[in-house]
């Protein structure tokens, strides 16, 4: 079965600094999904990625899939308090016709 | 982007009873509905798909007499969580997909309790 790794579990940033989080598959993926949680409440998504060495940007948040769609990291730059929340990396491993699997997720705390 | 609209947000129930929870897609029809449960602080964990017209397809450990799935619409999935109790108190979301290798779209989520 599909498992993700997603690290680190947690994060504590200064507002302003940057930062990343990753997102490992055992297997190759064929896509990749970060959705933004607050706990207990619906997922807000931020990017899809689906092709090897892609690399997708949206405002401050940058995601990218290395060329073995195997790992994905996504970066915050210049990090704000509404960046704050659950990130979730969801693996698609049959083109949407399985669900997904999530990994973990990362608290990213974001402190003034 | 597309709405998926899921009823209720929150509930709260007395141990034995059941739960129905609605998952609707608002401005697309779904071929594919995923339901997905989520404990305190742990990720989500799929529970079954639906195809609408069809039965769902249940996840190991997902108890299929006890988490009713009908999809009788491509706009509609229900989940009826029977005979309640407090451990499957949880949150509950559903996702729909218009087609294959397309984004899936999440609703609100609902927060079940069992009392």
């Amino acid at each position: 079965s599909q498992e993700l790794e997603q690290s680190p579990q947690s994060l504590i940033v200064q507002e302003g600094k940057n930062l990343t989080i990753n997102c490992t598959s055992s297997k190759t993926l064929y896509g990749l999904y970060w959705y933004k949680q607050k706990y207990g409440e619906g997922l807000i998504f931020l990017m899809m990625l689906q092709k090897g060495g892609e690399e997708k940007s949206h405002e401050k948040i940058t995601a990218k899939l290395d060329e073995k769609k195997q790992q994905s990291s996504l970066h915050i730059t210049a990090s704000q308090p509404s960046h704050a929340g659950i990130y979730l990396c969801g693996a698609d491993a049959r083109g949407g016709a399985d669900g997904l699997t999530f990994g973990k997720g990362t608290h990213l705390i974001i402190q003034p | 982007g597309a709405v998926v609209s899921q009823h209720p947000s929150w509930v709260i129930c007395k141990s034995g009873t059941s739960v129905k929870i609605e998952c609707r897609s608002l401005d697309f029809q779904a071929t594919t509905m995923f339901w997905y449960r989520q404990f305190p602080k742990q990720s989500l964990m799929l529970m079954a798909t639906s195809n609408e017209g069809s039965k769902a397809t249940y996840e190991q450990g997902v108890e299929k007499d006890k988490f009713l799935i009908n999809h009788a619409s491509l706009t509609l999935s229900t989940l009826t969580v029977t005979s309640a109790h407090p451990e499957d108190s949880s949150f509950y979301i559903c996702s729909a997909v218009l087609m294959m290798n397309t984004e899936a779209f999440f609703g609100q989520g609902t927060r079940l309790t069992v009392v």
